[in-house]
């Protein structure tokens, strides 16, 4: 199957900085990748969808000045968790979706703890 | 509001039974249904795809899809205890992939 990399796979950061998280599709060209977030023995709550070339589109109560999306090419793309906060320390896993595709793709996630 | 709705479980099944997991979604226009695996502190693993009426059978796996319904259901057969872990339920339309809160499965040896 496709495979979608996604890093760091952890990362510690103090509360008010600023972490990065990359997307990337190293197979196939993903028009459309999402965003989620997922907290201890819960499911998945999608936080964005974000199309290349185009702003993404976030979910209703999701932030989009906290959690900058950007996806500059059909296989990058990252999330931006700016000023983090010890309530945004989750696993955060993006999917992607092949172009002409309805199947999306995970990458391994991200842990993040803001301590 | 587009929802899946899974029952959370747990679900116990002893190793070599069936186990049969269900998934209502609200979203009639729904166009792809998937059924994922999460082991615990894992990402999702895709494990069937359903895109039409009926039964899709893939290894002890089957998936069943009754739009009329809303309804889509995974059977594992011959459940094994490496199958443990929490399924989770997706409904994909124009570019919205939704999840279900999914259901935790224990396959008891």
């Amino acid at each position: 199957g496709a495979v979608v990399s996604q890093h760091p796979s952890w990362v510690i950061c103090k509360s008010g900085t600023s972490v990065k998280i990359e997307c990337r599709s190293l197979d196939f060209q993903a028009t459309t990748m999402f965003w989620y977030r997922q907290f201890p023995k819960q499911s998945l709550m999608l936080m964005a969808t974000s199309n290349e070339g185009s702003k993404a589109t976030y979910e209703q109560g999701v932030e989009k000045d906290k959690f900058l999306i950007n996806h500059a090419s059909l296989t990058l793309s990252t999330l931006t968790v700016t000023s983090a906060h010890p309530e945004d320390s989750s696993f955060y896993i993006c999917s992607a979706s092949l172009v002409g595709g309805t199947e999306a793709f995970f990458g391994q996630g991200t842990r993040l703890t803001v301590v | 509001q587009k929802e899946v709705e899974q029952n959370s479980g747990p679900l116990s099944v002893p190793e070599g039974a069936i186990a049969s997991l269900n998934c209502t979604y609200s979203d009639r226009v729904s166009q792809s249904f998937f059924w994922y695996r999460q082991y615990s502190g894992k990402s999702p693993e895709l494990i069937m795809s359903i895109y039409s009426n009926g039964d899709k059978e893939d290894g002890r796996f089957t998936a069943q899809l009754n739009k009329a319904s809303q309804y889509v259901s995974l059977l594992i057969r011959d459940s094994q205890p490496s199958d443990s872990a929490t399924y989770l339920c997706a409904v994909y339309n124009n570019n919205d992939m939704r999840f279900g809160a999914g259901t935790r499965l224990t396959v008891k040896p």
